[in-house]
């Protein structure tokens, strides 16, 4: 049984470019979750979706966007790179409601320059 | 500004030692997570408490959530080598399904 996949495992992008992450959730969740951690800090909440549709939003900037897929599988874009958004982009799966164990990925590095 | 503070920020202790762990909100979450991280992975969920005032055991690990749901702490007894990693706490936002909200992180390295 496969955990949750993410894809690529190390990006390098430039300024005013955008990125497309990749996220495959563990077999049988429907939930996707998708945080941004940057260097020294812990995770942050960037959005979730459900049911192909965006269920909940942290406090990103509308650069940051997503999709989910008929199989569950999710993409994170973000538009018009910045500095700071050089960080680890992870990705979480669940299945429903509240309070559901959580599965992490390993992430994807993402580096601008 | 972080709606979970985890202190202390680092900690660095011999084997065999005990340590305790804060994770400290002025806010109530329905449940609260505690994960452990290492170097290049994501976080590993090592427990969900959510009731207040509960108590769990993992081990030598043992896990506290607040009566008022507003904080919690780890406590590891006679640390390993193996322990060594980025401890994380995530509360998780009331009616927000799977919205959570974590904590800076502590770093224990814990030396043989």
């Amino acid at each position: 049984d496969a955990g949750v996949t993410q894809s690529p495992t190390h990006l390098i992008k430039t300024r005013g470019q955008q990125v497309t992450l990749r996220c495959s959730p563990k077999s049988g969740h429907d939930t996707v979750s998708w945080y941004q951690q940057a260097l020294g800090q812990g995770p942050q909440f960037i959005f979730q979706y459900y049911e192909e549709e965006e269920r909940q939003r942290g406090n990103f900037p509308d650069r940051f966007s997503g999709h989910q897929f008929p199989n569950y599988s999710s993409e994170l874009n973000v538009n018009a790179l910045l500095l700071g958004d050089s960080a680890l982009y992870l990705c979480a799966s669940s299945f429903g409601g509240q309070g559901d164990t959580q599965y992490f990925g390993p992430g994807t590095r993402l580096t601008v320059l | 500004t972080q709606l979970l503070e985890q202190s202390p920020q680092f900690l660095s202790i011999q084997e065999g030692e005990n340590l305790t762990v804060y994770c400290n909100s002025s806010s109530v979450f329905s449940s609260l997570q505690w994960y452990r991280q290492e170097p290049g992975e994501g976080p590993v969920l090592l427990v969900t408490v959510v009731t207040g005032g509960e108590v769990k055991k993992l081990k030598r690990l043992t896990f506290q959530f607040g009566d008022a749901r507003k904080d919690s702490s780890l406590h590891i007894t006679a640390a390993q080598p193996g322990d060594t990693g980025l401890y994380l706490c995530a509360g998780e936002a009331p009616y927000n399904f799977n919205k959570f909200y974590f904590g800076s992180g502590t770093k224990l390295n814990v030396k043989p």
